[in-house]
């Protein structure tokens, strides 16, 4: 199984400041056929279900707010909130879609400092 | 609007049977695989098993292999995971998600509660 490690567990950043969260993977999952990293990062507030944010590692879901973006390629993938605001304060996860199973990373806490 | 109405969670007891169940509306729930995904209490999402759009494929995590099962009934927009053999290590709350292409997840629905213990 693919495994996905997130980094930092959980982070602290001031409102409006930046906030990153890194996501590695045990294997490529940069198809080549047709250049697409099979990756998606999601966001979860305490008592709901995840939401999509983001899929092809950098495609941003309908709805969601440009402060969020992804980054990377190959193994290495990064979340980017620009601007922290209040209603970000959230668990965040990456999940593969390379293969089956399907996983996701622990998640990292999002919390205002 | 898309929507995805979850039932049928509830305490049961280790080796019990449940039964989870999924309804659709606003979208053409026959074209669209589905998945089930659980989270035990405070820890992290597992995907769990997805169906194909006519139920002609099924796949399933390893932990889950031979208990579960994931049915679909297009006509009632309904998924469903029959849950055998429970075991404490099942404790989850059990989400179905609308599962894109057999990619990523688009649409969840509200998670239910099971609750495996004597």
């Amino acid at each position: 199984d693919i495994v996905l490690t997130q980094s930092p567990d959980s982070l602290a950043v001031s409102l409006g400041e930046r906030a990153t969260i890194s996501c590695k993977s045990s294997q490529n999952i940069l198809y080549s056929s047709n250049n697409k990293n099979y990756l998606a990062w999601y966001k979860q507030k305490p008592g709901q279900p995840p939401k999509l944010l983001i899929y092809w590692a950098s495609t941003r879901e309908s709805g969601v707010p440009d402060r969020f973006s992804g980054s990377g390629s190959g193994t290495d993938f990064t979340l980017t909130i620009s601007s922290l605001q209040a209603e970000d304060v959230a668990v965040y996860y990456c999940q593969h879609y390379y293969n089956t199973p399907r996983t996701f990373g622990q998640g990292t806490k999002v919390e205002i400092k | 609007e898309v929507q995805l109405v979850q039932s049928g969670g509830g305490l049961v007891q280790p080796g019990g049977s449940l039964r989870l169940s999924c309804a659709a509306s606003g979208f053409t729930f026959s074209t669209y695989w589905m998945s089930w995904v659980r989270q035990a209490p405070g820890k992290g999402l597992e995907w769990v098993a997805n169906i194909k759009q006519d139920g002609s494929e099924k796949n399933y995590v390893d932990s889950v292999k031979g208990r579960f099962t994931i049915s679909r009934d297009n006509a009632k927009n309904s998924l469903y995971l029959q849950m055998n053999r429970l075991r404490v290590e099942d404790t989850a709350v059990y989400y179905c998600a609308r599962d894109v292409e057999y990619n990523y997840f688009d649409y969840w629905g509200q998670g239910t509660l099971v609750p495996v213990s004597s």
